[in-house]
């Protein structure tokens, strides 16, 4: 079957920085998303990843390795309103997404 | 409007009573998506469409059907609700069909089935 593992949840403090980390089991691989979700919000788009490495956008990096089925996310420079659910989701051989069940992040001051 | 919306926010409807979810969008988008939300799960995909006129089932089709006969509006309907399709339901387009593009959401339906 297909899998991915996220941590349920997650705690750091504000201005630190956080990894998120993604491992994956899927029947063919064609790229990995990573999404953020607010609580009670739609998910918004934050990254693509299909070659192996990292992809630095701003305060947020996604990381990937294909042999390794494992992706990252660090957030850094931790603001109160990075508080929310991430989501990894990877595309499948199909080209369909596979999600995970996301990963609350909880910010303290 | 700019984007996608979902009519109703939210609904409480009793079992077996008919259903539709509504989503429009705007921005010419080929390809829409309906996905459930649940608690401790990821999204999971009810139903989707690579272009106007055609639809295909995702994961968990069962006790849902779609139809999708313009580029805009993607209805999700439930025949005969049931209380486990109590969810958040998402739909979503993205503009090429190619699930390279990422997905642009809607603000989602609340829906609670009785």
């Amino acid at each position: 079957g297909q899998n991915i593992d996220q941590p349920t949840e997650m705690t750091a403090t504000e201005g630190a920085i956080v990894q998120i980390n993604c491992t994956y089991q899927t029947s063919g691989f064609n790229g990995l998303f990573w999404y953020q979700q607010h609580a009670g919000e739609a998910p918004t788009f934050l990254s693509y990843n299909v070659l192996d490495g990292l992809e630095e956008k701003g305060r947020f990096s996604s990381f990937l390795s294909r042999s390794k089925g494992y992706s990252y996310l660090l957030l850094k420079e931790l603001q109160m309103k990075d508080s929310a659910s991430y989501l990894c989701a990877v595309v499948d051989s199909n080209y369909q997404l596979i999600w995970g069940a996301g990963t609350k992040l909880i910010i303290k001051p | 409007i700019a984007g996608i919306t979902q009519a109703p926010t939210s609904q409480i409807l009793a079992a077996g009573r008919r259903m539709t979810l509504r989503c429009t969008q705007d921005m010419r988008h080929n390809a829409m998506y309906w996905y459930r939300q649940d608690l401790g799960l990821g999204l999971r995909l009810i139903h989707y469409s690579n272009t106007a006129g055609t639809t295909g089932k995702g994961e968990v089709p069962d006790g849902y059907s779609v139809s999708r006969a313009n580029t805009d509006d993607f209805p999700l309907t439930l025949a005969s609700a049931v209380p486990s399709q109590t969810s958040v339901y998402f739909c979503a387009s993205n503009p090429g069909g190619s699930s390279y593009n990422e997905q642009f959401f809607g603000p989602g339906t609340r829906l609670t089935v009785l």
